[in-house]
């Protein structure tokens, strides 16, 4: 089984800040990762598909790189909106989801 | 704008089997892929299983014995079942329609039903 990581699990921040959250898999996925947005009392949103390309409609301060085992998800500058919990998934073997990253506000 | 809703019973007991439905509007089932994905109150997600084209389905290995997906295109309604419930079976469950490119290995979920909580007790 492919298992995902996530660093750090939560973290605050302001409004205006740059944030990276890591994914990180146990073996290599090449690019087949995933990021959403969950906002309290809402389903997912999809953010990033394939590790680098951004969803139609998804503010560009969101951006995904990576390959292989780890993989980034940064936020130019924090908006607002922003504050969520943010999840990969790997869909190279069955699919799994990362345990979550919670941005706060700072 | 394709639109997924979830319904079913918001209250299931113990050993019993929950049945939910996803229904979708403004877009054809038989032309898209679908998955379930639950989430436990306070906690992550977890992926249940996809539905194909005709009706072939995938599930997850660790409830593989336990969940049956089904559609039925002519209510365009997609429907999960999962057997011999317990406490750990209590979470919002989504339904999504899934993204498939080049292989099939590049796999996302988008866009998400609100997702329905089924709360499982006597």
């Amino acid at each position: 089984d492919i298992q995902m990581t996530q660093s750090p699990s939560s973290l605050s921040a302001s409004v205006g800040d740059r944030v990276t959250i890591t994914c990180r898999a146990n073996q290599n996925i090449i690019n087949y990762l995933n990021w959403y947005q969950q906002k309290p009392g809402k389903a997912p949103n999809l953010l990033i598909y394939a590790a680098s390309s951004l969803q139609s409609g998804v503010p560009s301060r969101f951006s995904g790189s990576g390959s292989g085992t780890d993989f980034t998800l940064t936020i130019s500058s924090l908006q607002p909106e922003d504050f969520a919990t943010y999840y990969c998934q790997q869909s190279y073997s069955s699919v799994t989801f990362g345990p979550g990253t919670k941005v706060d506000i700072k | 704008q394709m639109q997924l809703e979830e319904s079913g019973p918001g209250l299931v007991k113990p050993s019993e089997t929950l049945s939910l439905t996803c229904s979708v509007s403004d877009a054809s089932i038989s032309r898209y892929y679908w998955s379930w994905i639950r989430q436990p109150p306070g906690k992550g997600l977890e992926w249940l299983g996809n539905i194909y084209y005709g009706g072939s389905t995938k599930s997850n290995p660790s409830l593989q014995s336990r969940v049956t997906m089904s559609e039925d295109t002519s209510k365009n309604q997609l429907s999960l079942k999962l057997t011999s419930v317990t406490a750990a079976d209590t979470a919002v469950y989504y339904c999504a329609r899934g993204r498939a490119y080049g292989s099939g290995s590049y796999f996302w979920f988008d866009p998400w039903g609100q997702g329905t909580l089924v709360i499982v007790s006597s």
